[in-house]
């Protein structure tokens, strides 16, 4: 069983402030998602990243995937209380067939005016 | 477009009861997956489908059945509800062939087992 492992669980900051969430597994991902849940909503899809070492950025939110696709972090800069919510990653790993995505269990983001 | 319609969003389960959890898309995706969401625990794939009359079993399969009748309806169906099962349920769709297209989730069902 393919295991992600994201940090930190809990984040809780001021407006204003920049954080960083990381995503880590041991097994190489085909790739790798990011999503963000808020109360009583099913996630939605932020990024999708495949190449190793790859930057994409969505506004204020940089994702990066390790150069290995072992990893991958989500930087948010200046954040404000409407990026409240929970942030999960998501791997697909190399297969034979289809896609099954491995989440993480998620970090839940708190900003405060 | 409905995207992934779950039906119902709340329910209340008697141990040994049986229901059925509907799902339903209208984006002609072969893919379709259901989660199950418990509190700090992240989400566990019970099943999965990928495509009509095609099913498999996730992390978590145990107590809960599918079917794959249609493309657009993938049920998910509990036998003898048990107190493990109380959770937040999410299906979710799929389809493959363009990179950076993620997961359609629906809002989830959250049910409780008593």
């Amino acid at each position: 069983t393919q295991l992600l492992e994201q940090s930190p669980q809990f984040l809780s900051i001021q407006e204003g402030e920049n954080l960083t969430v990381y995503c880590n597994s041991s097994s190489v991902f085909s790739s790798l998602q990011w999503y963000r849940q808020e109360p009583g909503e099913g996630p939605v899809l932020l990024v999708t990243v495949v190449t190793g070492g790859e930057v994409k950025k969505l506004k204020r939110l940089t994702f990066q995937f390790g150069d290995a696709r072992k990893d991958s972090s989500l930087h948010i800069t200046a954040a404000q209380p409407g990026d409240t919510g929970l942030y999960l990653c998501a791997g697909d790993f190399p297969r034979t067939s289809g896609s099954r995505l491995t989440f993480g269990e998620g970090t839940q983001l708190t900003v405060n005016p | 477009n409905a995207g992934v319609t779950q039906t119902p969003k709340f329910r209340i389960l008697k141990i040994g009861q049986s229901m059925t959890l509907q799902c339903t898309q209208d984006m002609n995706h072969n893919y379709m997956y259901w989660y199950r969401q418990d509190p700090g625990m992240g989400l566990k794939l019970i099943y999965y489908s990928v495509g009509a009359g095609i099913t498999d079993k996730g992390e978590v399969p145990n107590g809960y059945n599918v079917s794959r009748s249609t493309t657009e309806d993938f049920p998910l169906r509990l036998e003898l509800a048990a107190p493990s099962q109380t959770s937040v349920y999410f299906c979710a769709s799929h389809t493959t062939g363009r990179l950076g297209y993620g997961y359609t989730f629906g809002s989830g069902t959250r049910l409780t087992v008593v």
